[in-house]
């Protein structure tokens, strides 16, 4: 059955450094791949989105590739602050419906 | 833009009465909406999809009759939880889909529902 693993539950990294996350997937060829941000007893927050014909793509401090191969997706948020402290999912989909993963909460320390 | 409310934000209500809870999209058309639920450190799962003027489609063990949906116009979907159950207590969030666009889901602030 499809699977979706993020790296790990959580993340702590010192202010200015870089985070990397992962996402890894089986039984599954999605077409899309998007990144959320969530914060505690919130929605989630679209970030990103990459196609699977997509090597890697960017937005501000943030930065995802898409290797259809390893079937994995690596989230990097750069120069990072402790307001980038939340929950990051991974999400996959063929179409409209969206696969989640469970998140990795980073938390970035001053 | 594309801004999704939910209300209420937090419900508490006592077992066998039933919830509704409301998905409307602020500035924009959705044709689609979804609902998910989620439980403490677990990730969000769809229950089901909305469309306009249709039937719900739900997702694999949702109950239709337990959780009804109704999609009456472009910005307003309503998930009414029957007969709730403690194990019903959870995050409900909704998503919406832009009319004619692409692949991004706006997602609501989410409704706690504790059922006592």
């Amino acid at each position: 059955s499809q699977k979706i693993e993020q790296n790990s539950e959580a993340l702590n990294i010192q202010e200015g450094k870089t985070a990397t996350l992962t996402c890894n997937y089986t039984n599954y060829s999605p077409a899309y791949l998007q990144w959320y941000r969530q914060d505690p007893g919130r929605g989630p927050v679209f970030l990103l989105l990459i196609r699977e014909n997509e090597k890697e793509k960017r937005k501000e401090r943030l930065k995802v590739t898409f290797d259809t191969t390893l079937k994995q997706s690596l989230f990097h948020i750069t120069a990072s602050q402790p307001a980038d402290s939340a929950t990051y999912l991974c999400a996959l989909t063929n179409d409209y419906k969206l696969s989640f993963g469970a998140g990795t909460t980073v938390t970035v320390r001053a | 833009g594309a801004v999704v409310s939910q209300h209420p934000s937090r419900v508490i209500c006592k077992s066998g009465t039933s919830v509704k809870i409301e998905c409307r999209s602020l500035d924009f058309q959705a044709t689609t909406m979804f609902w998910y639920r989620q439980f403490p450190k677990q990730s969000l799962m769809l229950m089901a999809t909305s469309n306009e003027g249709s039937k719900a489609t739900y997702e694999q063990g949702v109950e239709k009759d337990k959780f009804l949906i109704n999609h009456a116009s472009l910005t307003l979907s309503t998930l009414t939880v029957t007969s709730a159950h403690p194990e019903d207590s959870s995050f409900y969030i909704c998503s919406a889909r832009r009319t004619g666009d692409s692949y991004e889901q706006y997602f609501g602030p989410g409704t706690r529902l504790t059922v006592t």
